[in-house]
């Protein structure tokens, strides 16, 4: 199955930086999947990014905050733009494996300060 | 689009007891049922999954049952350990134009008591 490196771990960034987020595959995967935790929440998905193609986003997230890039079928990234303390979460990426089940970067604690 | 509720959000057994966790699902095309387990700090673990042509799977002390009928899917651990703590999330699976998509349940709190 499909192993993830999701980088970086944890971050402390001020209000009003930006951070991206990076997820390298070991195999080629046709979708990426992005999503966020927030504290004792469960996982919400953000966007799905295919290979050549815009990413496409769920309701109530938007490229100008999110904006993704998945430039071959091995790597994506996310950053997430003008931050606010709102947007201290856990953020993780997800590709479908080969039995057809769904792993998890080891995702990316994000605090704004 | 596809609405996932998990029940109970928080569940505490004695160690030995067993543990059931129910979803429901909304959108009939679903087709994949998985459940991850996630310890503090960790990423989800899958732990088991079942797809829409099966009713029951079952793992050494974890088992899912899928009822397609009713849209909902339950989550059985038996002869539970401390270390079966942790958060579980049901999800599932998009068909149709939304494939691919997992959606998640709210998450469960199970508390195993020495």
């Amino acid at each position: 199955s499909a192993v993830i490196s999701q980088k970086p771990s944890r971050d402390i960034c001020q209000r009003g930086t930006s951070l991206t987020i990076q997820c390298q595959v070991d195999s080629q995967v046709t979708m990426m999947f992005w999503y966020r935790q927030q504290p004792g929440q469960s996982l919400t998905l953000i966007a799905t990014a295919n290979q050549g193609s815009e990413a496409t986003y769920e309701s109530g997230f938007v490229i100008d905050k999110f904006p993704i890039s998945r430039p071959n079928l091995t790597f994506s990234t996310l950053t997430v733009s003008n931050m606010s303390p709102e947007d201290s979460s856990i953020y993780l990426c997800s590709v479908e494996t080969g039995a057809g089940g769904y792993t998890f970067g080891s995702g990316t604690r994000l605090t704004v300060v | 689009g596809e609405n996932v509720e998990q029940h109970p959000s928080t569940l505490s057994v004695q160690e030995g007891d067993s543990a059931v966790i129910k979803c429901t699902y909304s959108d009939s095309a679903s087709n994949y049922f998985p459940w991850y387990k996630q310890e503090l700090g960790k990423r989800p673990q899958l732990i088991i999954d079942i797809r829409s042509n099966v009713g029951e799977k079952k793992d050494q002390r974890i088992a899912v049952t899928l009822n397609k009928t009713a849209k909902h899917f339950s989550l059985h651990i038996t002869e539970t350990q401390p270390e079966d703590s942790a958060v579980y999330f049901c999800a599932a699976k998009a068909g149709g134009t939304s494939y691919g998509k997992l959606t998640f349940g709210q998450g469960t709190i199970l508390t195993v008591h020495p």
